[in-house]
Order: C-alpha cells, then sequence, then structure tokens
C-alpha cells in the first residue's frame, strides 16, 4: 500500500485482557513510531525503532506494554492485562529515515477497554 | 520534555491571521508542524531544522529560533480548510520527538 496501514481500526476489550495492535509501515522505511491519543489530548510518545537497532522504550508508560518490530517491517505493540486508562488512539508513524524528517501516521487503532 | 503550545484555541473568522507558539524547555534538533482533523491521522506541514530559519507553504508559514528553543506557525488569510488542531513535534535528539498537546482553530464563514 502507499500509505501506514494499521489494524485492528477498532478493538474493544474487557479489563484485564490482552490485545495487540499491528502496523505496517511504509515500504523501505527504516523508523517506526508508536504514540499514543487520549481523547482531546495530543500525542504521547511510547516507542520508536530504528533499524535493527535496539528500540528506544522510554515513553512505555508501564511494563504492561511491549513491543518488537520483525524484519525491520511490520511492528506489533501489545499491551497486556489492558485497565481502563488504556483506552486511546494508538497511532503509528514511519519514516524514511534517509534525512527526509517527516513522519507519516497511520489511521490509528482505537482501544476502548470497559 | 514535552513541549508547551498556545493558545490551547482560537476561533477566527474567514480571513483572519492567527499564529500558533510552540515552546520547549530543552534544546531542539528540529521542529515539526502538523495538522489532525477530528477523526482523522495527524499531517505533516513543515519541518524547521536551523535556528531562524522560515519557510512557508501556501499561505501557511514557520518560524524557529534555535538560541530560545521557539517556533511559530503562522496561518495568514485562513479558509474554512484549515480548521483542525495543529501540533508541535519537537525533536530533542536525533529522531527523540515530543508532541506538544495541540492547539485547536476553528475557521468560521
Amino acid at each position: 500500500g502507499a500509505g501506514v496501514s494499521q489494524s485492528p481500526s477498532n478493538k474493544v476489550t474487557e479489563k484485564g485482557k490482552d490485545v495487540e495492535l499491528r502496523c505496517d509501515p511504509i515500504s523501505g522505511h527504516t523508523a517506526l513510531y508508536w504514540y499514543r491519543q487520549s481523547l482531546g489530548q495530543g500525542l504521547e510518545f511510547l516507542i520508536y525503532f530504528q533499524g535493527n537497532s535496539a528500540p528506544d522504550k522510554s515513553g512505555l508508560p508501564s511494563d504492561r506494554f511491549s513491543a518488537e518490530r520483525t524484519g525491520g517491517s511490520v511492528s506489533t505493540l501489545t499491551i497486556q492485562r489492558t485497565q481502563q486508562e488504556d483506552s486511546a488512539v494508538y497511532l503509528c508513524a514511519s519514516m524514511p529515515g534517509t534525512g527526509e524528517e517527516t513522519q507519516y501516521f497511520g489511521p490509528g487503532t482505537r482501544l476502548l477497554v470497559l | 520534555q514535552q513541549p508547551v503550545q498556545s493558545p490551547q484555541a482560537v476561533i477566527l473568522r474567514e480571513g483572519e491571521d492567527a499564529v500558533i507558539n510552540c515552546s520547549s524547555s530543552k534544546a531542539l534538533y528540529s521542529v515539526h508542524w502538523y495538522r489532525q482533523k477530528h477523526g482523522e491521522a495527524p499531517v505533516f506541514l513543515m519541518i524547521l531544522l536551523k535556528g531562524g530559519e522560515q519557510k512557508g507553504h501556501e499561505k501557511i508559514s514557520a518560524s524557529f529560533n534555535e538560541k530560545k528553543q521557539q517556533s511559530s506557525l503562522y496561518l495568514t488569510a485562513s479558509q474554512l480548510s484549515y480548521s483542525g488542531t495543529y501540533f508541535c513535534g519537537t525533536e530533542l535528539k536525533s529522531n527523540q520527538f515530543y508532541f506538544g498537546t495541540g492547539t485547536s482553530l476553528t475557521v468560521i464563514p
């Protein structure tokens, strides 16, 4: 595809369940970011991947959050034992990493924890 | 580390001008500006890399004062399509971004 895609687009889960959110970046983009956006709030940085380097996990809010990026392409954000405060839109963005520092955002996954 | 944006919200009539400010307490590599419409993903507007650099895109331009760690986004002769929430993204070190809380801009006829 031409842009960043994310799945699912919407996810409703019960408190305590685990969820996996997927991001397919633009082909060839080496940098990938995960952000969280709560209702009416700004973008909260979660984690950053650059190529095969160890990810920058400094933004993950708790040890219930983890992310991986396989083969330098697709990324999965996992939230274990979800809590109601995890409800938000989770946005993924990719960047070429070749000097063009534009982040291309996906449409997001809207997560609702009941 | 999150930059501070001001104002939080602004309402304009078509054709009026607006300025949105972004301020950081940390030294910056660059500043990015994005616009997000309700229910949609943020869309890139422009990036500013050097102190004092100013860029323009149609009637939207921005400046970056590297010494003050401040950036301003200028919207002139606003159009209805300019409505949305504007975010500045500050790069503290290579590829580490923090976004402001956003400025809601509403343009009315």
